[in-house]
């Protein structure tokens, strides 16, 4: 069936350090890929997205490109902020009503 | 403003009894979710809901019941059967378009039950 594996974390960066949390899948077809964050004691907020095979979808300095030859969607930031500290979701749709969801991974960044 | 609003934040019930939750959204979507989130498991679906009057169980859906009589609202019961209730639950809803699959999450409910 469709999966999606996240690293483990905790992921723990100074402040402006290179992040990157990798993200592998497993699905037929052509799923859509998603990167969600939360913040601690709140919902999950959609950070970007990207519906085929070479996008790069960006937010808030985050991106992520879709590479169906790894099967990855690895999220990547140049420059890590403290307050980019948070619980970071990969996701897939299978192009029905669903997601599924990796373990998560937690990000935690110290000035 | 448009959203998903949840209540309460925080829920404390005695074993053996039924609670419910509540969800709530006015972003006129069709489709909503329950999921439950337990620390270092992520995020396992509970029931969704595609359509009003129709909903169907997720990959964890004993112990659970949920009803959707309405478009905006999408309550959850957790049932005395279920056996560790103990949870953080998240509520979401998507405009149902199965490409992009989006889907807008409510800021949870934390429930304790002793």
């Amino acid at each position: 069936g469709n999966s999606v594996t996240q690293m483990e974390g905790p992921v723990t960066l100074s402040e402006e350090a290179f992040l990157t949390i990798n993200c592998t899948y497993t699905a037929t077809g052509y799923p859509s890929l998603f990167w969600y964050v939360q913040y601690p004691g709140e919902g999950l907020q959609l950070l970007l997205k990207a519906t085929k095979a070479d996008d790069k979808g960006s937010n808030k300095g985050f991106e992520a490109t879709y590479r169906k030859e790894t099967t990855s969607f690895h999220l990547e930031k140049g420059s890590v902020q403290v307050s980019d500290s948070a619980v970071y979701f990969c996701a897939l749709s299978d192009n029905t009503d669903k997601l599924i969801f990796g373990t998560g991974t937690r990000l935690q960044v110290f000035p | 403003d448009g959203g998903i609003t949840q209540s309460p934040k925080y829920l404390f019930r005695k074993e053996g009894q039924n609670v419910t939750l509540s969800c709530e959204q006015n972003l006129n979507h069709d489709a909503m979710y329950w999921y439950r989130q337990d620390p270092g498991q992520g995020l396992r679906l509970i029931y969704y809901s595609q359509i009003v009057n129709d909903f169907q169980k997720g990959d964890i859906a004993e112990g659970y019941s949920v009803s959707r009589e309405k478009k905006e609202s999408f309550p959850l019961t957790v049932t005395s059967a279920q056996k560790n209730p103990t949870a953080f639950y998240l509520c979401a809803s998507s405009p149902r378009t199965p490409k992009l699959g989006e889907q807008y999450f409510g800021p949870g409910t934390r429930l304790t039950v002793t």
